[in-house]
């Protein structure tokens, strides 16, 4: 049970090039989401999803994802700015409450993405 | 729109003494929950303590129990016994009760906690 698995690990992109950060989890949760985490800024929701099929966005520029199938919630940067330089952070629960002690929110380990 | 702060960047604290970690928000929410996570290097997000607004006792989870002023809109986490696996950054998180497609978790800027043997 690998958990929530994002790939990749760190990635170098020019301005203006897009790229899809990867995330999978194999724990059949219904909810995930996308954060991302800055220094001295915590965690901001990007983008969630409570189930397969369904999406919805918290911040509206430079995001794109999709949810084809319960397993994967990729994030897509169209045309990446130095801006969104940061570490993102993909997590999944259970159900839409995840807040509870029998159905926490499983983060995965982050990708740490660099804007040049 | 609501706003969780953790004003405190680091702690520190010796092993088996006690620590407490402040957090205050802003809501015009009545009824919402209130969160400290636990983020160790690996980034994985533990759920350490939740409490309901509704609910006038604080909770309490082993060696973790918070403060919660909701007239102060203040909800602090005390650390009893610390010992050198609680090192890790905390988040303070917020979400208002009502049920929905956006039931979302706010989060504080975070508190690195760190033990000393």
């Amino acid at each position: 049970n690998a958990g929530v698995t994002q790939t990749p690990k760190f990635h170098i992109l020019k301005t203006g090039q897009s790229m899809t950060l990867q995330c999978a989890q194999d724990m059949n949760h219904g909810y995930m989401s996308w954060y991302r985490q800055d220094p001295g800024m915590g965690l901001r929701l990007i983008y969630y999803s409570a189930a397969a099929g369904t999406t919805d966005k918290e911040v509206p520029n430079g995001y794109n994802v999709s949810r084809l199938n319960t397993e994967d919630f990729p994030l897509r940067l169209v045309s990446a700015a130095p801006s969104q330089t940061s570490v993102y952070l993909c997590a999944s629960s259970k159900t839409r409450l995840p807040w509870t002690y029998n159905s926490p929110l499983h983060f995965g380990n982050g990708t740490r993405l660099t804007v040049t | 729109a609501q706003t969780v702060t953790q004003s405190q960047p680091e702690m520190s604290v010796q092993e088996a003494e006690t620590v407490t970690l402040s957090c205050t928000y802003d809501t015009s929410e009545s009824d919402y929950y209130l969160f400290w996570y636990k983020q160790p290097p690996s980034r994985q997000m533990i759920l350490v303590i939740r409490q309901e607004a509704y609910k006038q006792q604080n909770a309490t989870e082993n060696r973790f129990s918070v403060n919660f002023q909701k007239a102060a809109k203040s909800f602090s986490l005390k650390i009893s016994d610390s010992q050198l696996g609680d090192a890790a950054m905390y988040f303070c998180a917020y979400r208002r009760a009502r049920t929905g497609a956006n039931s979302k978790l706010t989060f504080g800027k975070g508190i690195t906690l760190s033990v000393r043997p």
